[in-house]
């Protein structure tokens, strides 16, 4: 059984870090392209970084410059490092696994975890 | 890139058919068909029920169907029933480097 779980979520200041986690299991980690999806509070799906199988990464130019994205196949664990946290970034943050080496959708998602950024 | 259009809520009655939109433009859905939808409980994640606009995975309901016509895609829901009452994303691949984007989300509640 696939299960993706996320954590490192919490309440933060605008212009702080945060570090997100996704442990995965039930499928070969290494092998599968991984993202981060986010949905703000009333808000829809936001697509917001990708990375490849190999490390190959893209960014929403949303996040781009502040949140890197990163994967430890030892531990089956994706990351996603957020720094000068906005406002803006406040939302649901979910670990999304690709379907197929395609970029275009995904087959499974964690619970989510919140992000509030707010002074 | 602005989010895809969906209409945000739409309703049957069970055992009706609904049919949700998603209108991008010639540079997402109409040009690639790789128009997914998900399908979205509350505090419970999202589930892919269609991809590459009308290829159901295994395990989904053929009462789930998707199409595209030009930068708009549909999906539609036959013989409603009540645990078919969710949230409905679509989302379509963009380019090598935005990647994809989602609409903003249909609310279907089932009478």
């Amino acid at each position: 059984e696939v299960k993706l779980l996320e954590s490192g979520g919490g309440l933060v200041q605008p212009g702080r870090s945060l570090r997100l986690s996704c442990e995965t299991s039930g499928f070969i980690f290494s092998n599968h392209a991984m993202s981060w999806v986010r949905q703000a509070p009333g808000k829809g799906l936001e697509w917001v970084s990708f990375i490849g199988g190999g490390g190959s990464t893209n960014y929403a130019d949303s996040v781009t410059g502040r949140f890197t994205i990163s994967r430890d196949n030892s531990k089956d664990t994706l990351y996603l490092q957020m720094n000068n946290l906005k406002v803006e970034d406040t939302a649901l943050y979910y670990c999304a696994k690709l379907f197929s080496s395609r970029p275009s959708e995904f087959d499974y998602w964690g619970q989510g975890i919140l992000v509030t950024v707010s002074s | 890139q602005s989010a895809l259009t969906q209409p945000a809520s739409v309703s049957g009655s069970p055992g009706q058919s609904i049919t949700i939109s998603c209108t991008g433009t010639s540079s997402d859905v109409g040009s690639y068909n790789l128009v997914s939808w998900y399908q979205h409980h509350p505090d419970k994640a999202p589930r892919l029920i269609i991809y590459e606009v009308n290829k159901r995975p295994s395990g989904v309901s053929h009462r789930f169907s998707g199409s595209k016509s030009g930068n708009t895609a549909f999906l539609t829901i036959s013989g409603l029933q009540t645990e078919d009452e969710a949230d409905y994303f679509c989302c379509s691949y963009v380019n090598s480097r935005i990647l994809m984007i989602f609409g903003g989300g249909t609310t279907l509640t089932v009478l």
